[in-house]
């Protein structure tokens, strides 16, 4: 069964830093892009950006709100996502989702953690 | 970057009767290797999204085959044959064939 359980986030002040992980497990996770996606509250869903399996070149994509203050990065020997956010504003407030993206399909997502970023 | 238009925002559906919702991108969605990466996911209430079909038209895992998608080029379409109370929730269309963005979202609701 594809697991995947997101953990790190809390409350943060405006200009902060956070770090959100995400475990994956019952499937070949070495072999997977992953992604992020958010969703602030009461609103659509919008994706922060992916990375790619190292076969891929392990390469990494973001959308214009996150680029250059997030980071994803990922532990194959863990199996294990990360999105290192830092610079954090008020707008960043949102539930964060990871999922597994296969052939262009996010088909497995993970319950998602919620980051507030407040004074 | 593609932009993806939902329509309706809302659709109140009496139970049994069929629900659509129509999802148009702002350009193609014809990838360069021949796919259309174009899928709806489901978002129930409180709930994380679930993939419901994929490119376009395949239902995914233990989907009802109420569920069903067709569409090309721009124009995109989810189908539920007829709805039951688990159908509520806001549905999302998401197209991966540059980049990767989502539709604004379809609240189902029941009549």
């Amino acid at each position: 069964e594809v697991r995947l359980v997101e953990s790190g986030g809390g409350l943060v002040k405006p200009g902060g830093s956070l770090r959100l992980s995400c475990a994956a497990s019952g499937f070949a996770f070495s072999n997977a892009w992953m992604s992020w996606v958010r969703q602030a509250p009461g609103k659509g869903l919008e994706w922060v950006g992916r990375i790619k399996h190292k076969a891929a070149g392990g390469t990494t994509d973001y959308e214009a709100p996150v680029k250059g203050r997030f980071t994803i990065s990922r532990d194959d020997s863990k199996n294990t996502l990360y999105l290192q956010m830092n610079s954090l504003k008020t707008e960043d407030t949102a539930v964060y989702f990871c999922g597994r993206e296969y052939y262009g399909v996010i088909d497995y997502w993970g319950q998602g953690t919620l980051v507030t970023v407040s004074s | 970057d593609i932009v993806m238009t939902q329509t309706p925002l809302s659709s109140p559906v009496t139970l049994g009767q069929p629900a659509s919702i129509s999802c148009r991108s702002s350009q193609s969605l014809v990838h360069s290797d021949g796919n259309t990466y174009l899928s709806w996911l489901q978002q129930r209430p409180g709930q994380p999204p679930r993939l419901l079909i994929y490119k376009i038209s395949n239902r995914f895992s233990g989907v009802p085959d109420r569920f069903s998608g067709s569409g090309a080029g721009t124009v995109f379409t989810l189908k539920i044959s007829r709805v039951e109370a688990e159908d509520v929730g806001v549905y999302y269309c998401m197209q991966a064939t540059q980049g990767l963005t989502f539709g604004g979202g379809t609240k189902v609701e029941i009549k």
